[in-house]
This record gives structure tokens, sequence and C-alpha cells, in this order.
């Protein structure tokens, strides 16, 4: 069985720069979970879809961030434009249920905003 | 809210035994999970637990006390592939998770 998959592993922009980050969970999963960790920080939680819907967007900075998951199946996240501060690593998870249930992360994509 | 905390770094030698605490305070407890996420990888799972006590699976143990609000784990006979960083998670509400900022494990021949 496939895992969490994510892309693009590496994304360096500019300032201003739209960019955007694809998530695929496994497949049945119908919790999928953004999580982000800036540099010499823990890992925060951004937001949390239940299938189509958004359970739980409280972790999302401000609105240049923007997370869609188009049918209940991948996400997106697309930051618009970027800032210097949004450079980090985002991680993707996901999970059958929610709250006891184990979650199982993709290996992330490293955005750096120049 | 919730307060997680975890050493930073750790070190110990090939063979040896080392022991990860994590202290959380909660407004609710749904659990503990542990993580280990190897330098530019995805953090995978080690261990859940939700009632006090110890559990085991092979060379990883982890142990809760709810009461402690205290949590830690326990990995035997160290190898070389051990060296990673250890993340302490606690579920939230719609089982998002918080985590510590992890400790990062390193193992010397």
């Amino acid at each position: 069985e496939a895992g969490v998959t994510q892309f693009p592993s590496h994304s360096v922009i500019e300032k201003g720069q739209t960019v955007t980050l694809r998530c695929d969970p496994i497949s049945g999963h119908d919790n999928l979970y953004w999580y982000r960790r800036v540099m010499g920080k823990e890992i925060k939680f951004l937001l949390h879809f239940v299938k189509e819907s958004k359970q739980d967007e409280s972790g999302m900075p401000n609105n240049r961030f923007l997370a869609e998951r188009t049918g209940g199946t991948y996400s997106t996240l697309k930051v618009q434009p970027a800032e210097l501060e949004d450079s980090g690593v985002y991680f993707c998870a996901s999970s059958q249920d929610r709250v006891q249930e184990t979650q199982y992360f993709g290996p992330g994509t490293r955005l750096l905003v120049l | 809210g919730q307060n997680i905390d975890q050493p930073t770094e750790m070190t110990a030698t090939e063979g040896a035994i080392v022991q990860i605490n994590c202290t959380y305070q909660t407004s609710g407890f749904n659990g503990l999970f542990w993580y280990q996420q190897h330098a530019g990888e995805a953090p995978t799972f080690l261990s859940y637990n939700v009632l006090d006590g110890l559990e085991e699976k092979g060379r990883f143990s982890s142990f809760l006390s709810r009461s402690k609000g205290y949590s830690y784990l326990l990995l035997k006979e160290l190898q070389m592939k051990d060296s990673a960083s250890y993340l302490c998670a606690v579920p939230g509400g719609w089982g998002k998770l918080q985590f510590g900022a992890g400790t990062q494990v390193v193992v010397t021949p």
C-alpha cells in the first residue's frame, strides 16, 4: 500500500511569488492534516480536512494560505503571495479516524522563500 | 491549551539504553504518540499510549503516567540507525497533533 506522498519535495521561490503544494493521502483515509515546521521550532498544525470539508483551520497563519481538497482525495496548499517567514517544511498526514488514530506522514515539502 | 516539553538532545553509545522523557500539560487527554524522524524524512509512528503503564515493542518501549503528565520512550540496544529525532505528540480537538520540539538522539560507535 502506498504511503502519503507530497509534491514537490523542494521548492525555492522569491518573495511575492505563488507556490502550490500537493498531498496525496493514503487511499481510503478520510482525514487529512497539514502541518508546518519552521527552522528551530516544533511541528505545528495548520488545518484538517474530513473528506472534502475543512474541519479545523485554526492553525492557518493568515489569508495568504489557501487549502483545498478536491473530491475528498488529494489536497493542495497554496501560498500567495509568499513571504520570507513562510519558509519551512510542510508536512501532510492522513488517518482513517481522528483523535486516537495514528496519523501517517508524508516526507514533506521543503519551501524556501528568498 | 497544551504544553509539551522534551530534552533537545541526547547522546549515547551503540548498544546502550536511552530514555527520552516528555512532560505535557493538556486541557483534555486523548493519549500520547511517539514518532521517529530521520533527517529529511517523514515522521514515522513508533507508539501510542492512552492508559498508564509500559508498552513494549521490540527494542522500543513507551511509558505513560496520566496523573503526572509524563511519558518516556526507552530505546534499548541502541544501533547507529537509531540516530534520529524523536517527537512526543498529543492529539487535541479533532485529532490535530501538538508536538514537542523533538529530541535529537545521537548514537556514537
